[in-house]
């Protein structure tokens, strides 16, 4: 019964090809979320998704693009990896569009490492 | 701008030693503040957030809007609470995310 999942859970590619990562929850919320989490523990927001539309999108490279489905799941798909893509990739989902009343709850995370 | 800052990358304790992990933010607007953790090879979770005022694992953290601060605070270090602790910044109106700090690594030793 977890609550929200991430598959797969560790990626190793080459440079130049293209993944995808699958986030799913059922929790019944209606916002998700992509973080990248780099070398340095540094977490940042990549996307937002809220009843499937884009709310944000950070300066992030057109070669990510999000897919959500439906409200339990967001997938994240790249294109031409990179060296510097290696990190870890977490999803979370939260009740609302606010991060201050609603708790976000996160995935396990998806380590992708580009070689 | 908005910014988190954690200023310290690691603090190293004793068990039953008293533990502030340090917390300053800047936001032009009225922000809500959160802790998370992640001890290791586990998912981010919350431990704390402003709005709710209350203790979790025997942690504090109080908005100091003063000195724009929302230090992490336990009087004694378990071994157990060895993690790694982010503050987190999210503005109320909707469409905001979590604004991380980069992270303070607490490493409790006996």
């Amino acid at each position: 019964d977890t609550a929200v999942s991430q598959t797969p859970k560790y990626l190793v590619t080459q440079m130049g090809n293209d993944k995808s990562i699958k986030c799913e929850q059922n929790l019944g919320h209606d916002t998700m979320y992509w973080y990248k989490q780099d070398s340095k523990k540094f977490l940042k927001i990549m996307f937002s998704y809220n009843n499937k539309e884009l709310i944000i999108n950070e300066t992030v490279p057109n070669r990510f693009s999000p897919k959500s489905p439906d409200k339990a799941h967001l997938n994240l798909h790249i294109n031409s990896l990179e060296l510097g893509d290696s990190a870890v990739y977490f999803c979370a989902s939260s009740q609302g569009t606010s991060g201050g009343n609603y708790e976000q709850y996160f995935g396990p995370g998806t380590r992708l490492t580009v070689t | 701008a908005q910014r988190v800052t954690q200023p310290e990358k690691l603090l190293s304790v004793f068990k039953g030693a008293p533990v502030e992990l340090k917390c300053n933010y800047s936001y032009s607007g009225s922000p809500e503040l959160f802790w998370y953790v992640q001890y290791s090879r586990q998912r981010l979770q919350l431990l704390l957030r402003h709005i709710s005022r209350e203790s979790i694992k025997g942690f504090t953290a109080d908005l100091n809007k003063g000195e724009t601060s929302f230090h992490l605070k336990k009087p004694f270090a378990q071994e157990e609470d060895s993690a790694m602790y982010y503050c987190a910044l999210s503005g109320s109106q909707a469409g905001t995310a979590l604004i991380f700090g980069k992270g303070t690594t607490l490493s409790v030793s006996s």
